[in-house]
C-alpha cells in the first residue's frame, strides 16, 4: 500500500526554470525520502529529511517537511535537461518498518 | 565498490518455469530488499532481510521466495512463474535496517513472462 502520493503525476518544465514537486502521506513517519529514477534504470537516492527537521538542502535540491500537514515538496532550482527522470517520495513510518514508496512523477526539462 | 549488482539485465520465462535473479552487494550493508516495480504502481516491498539467516516478507510475498546465507547476496527465486509476475525487479540495500540512511539500488531485473 503506497503511503506517498507524488503530486503533480507529470512536470513539464523549460530548462532553467525551478521545479517544485509535492509528496503527501497518510501516517505518522520517521523521516521521508526522495529518489530519481533515469529511464531504464534503478532509483538513486537524492536526500532524506527527518521527522524533526523542516528543510534540507543539497546542492541544487531543496526539501521541505511539514508534519502538520503531512506533506513535503522538493524543489529543484534552475533545471537542466539531465533533471529529466521520475522522482519518488518514500516514508519510513518507524524503525522497524519498511521503506514505502509512492508512484512518482515525471519530469521533463526542455532544452 | 560495484554497489549493488543484479543479474540478469532482462528474462523471458514460460509460464510455470521457475529461476532465480541473483542480487549482490559489497558495501557490507547489513539490510537487503527485492521490489517490484508495475507501471502505476510505484514499487512494491516483496521480500527483506536484515542480516544473514533473516529474511521476512513484504507487500507481495506470494510466488516468491528469498534466502540470505551470506551478508553479500540476496536471491529472488519465482517458484512457478505467471504472467502476473511480468515486472521489474530491483534490488535495494542499505548499512542498517534503522532506515537512517538512503537505500542503493541496483540496476534491476526486466521479466517477462509469457
Amino acid at each position: 500500500s503506497q503511503q506517498g502520493e507524488e503530486d503533480p503525476q507529470a512536470l513539464s518544465i523549460q530548462e532553467g526554470e525551478n521545479a517544485t514537486m509535492n509528496c503527501s502521506y497518510k501516517t505518522s513517519i520517521n523521516n521521508l525520502q526522495w529518489y530519481r529514477q533515469n529511464s531504464g534504470r534503478g532509483l538513486v537516492h537524492l536526500i532524506l529529511i527527518r521527522s524533526n527537521e523542516r528543510e534540507k538542502h543539497s546542492g541544487r535540491l531543496r526539501v521541505t517537511l511539514d508534519t502538520s500537514k503531512k506533506s513535503s515538496s522538493l524543489l529543484i532550482t534552475a533545471s537542466r535537461a539531465a533533471d529529466t527522470a521520475s522522482y519518488f517520495c518514500a516514508t519510513r513510518a518507524g524503525a522497524n518498518s519498511k521503506l514505502t514508496f509512492g508512484k512518482g512523477i515525471t519530469l521533463s526539462v526542455r532544452p | 565498490n560495484a554497489g549493488v549488482t543484479q543479474t540478469p539485465k532482462f528474462q523471458v520465462l514460460k509460464t510455470g518455469q521457475s529461476m532465480t535473479l541473483q542480487c549482490a552487494q559489497d558495501m557490507n550493508h547489513e539490510y537487503m530488499s527485492w521490489y517490484r516495480q508495475d507501471p502505476g504502481m510505484g514499487l512494491r516491498l516483496i521480500h527483506y532481510s536484515v542480516g544473514a539467516g533473516i529474511t521476512d516478507q513484504g507487500e507481495v510475498p506470494n510466488g516468491y521466495n528469498v534466502s540470505r546465507s551470506t551478508t553479500e547476496d540476496f536471491p529472488l527465486r519465482l517458484l512457478s512463474a505467471a504472467p502476473s509476475q511480468t515486472s521489474v525487479y530491483f534490488c535495494a540495500s542499505s548499512l542498517s535496517g534503522q532506515g537512517v540512511e538512503g537505500y542503493t539500488f541496483g540496476s534491476g531485473t526486466r521479466l517477462t513472462v509469457v
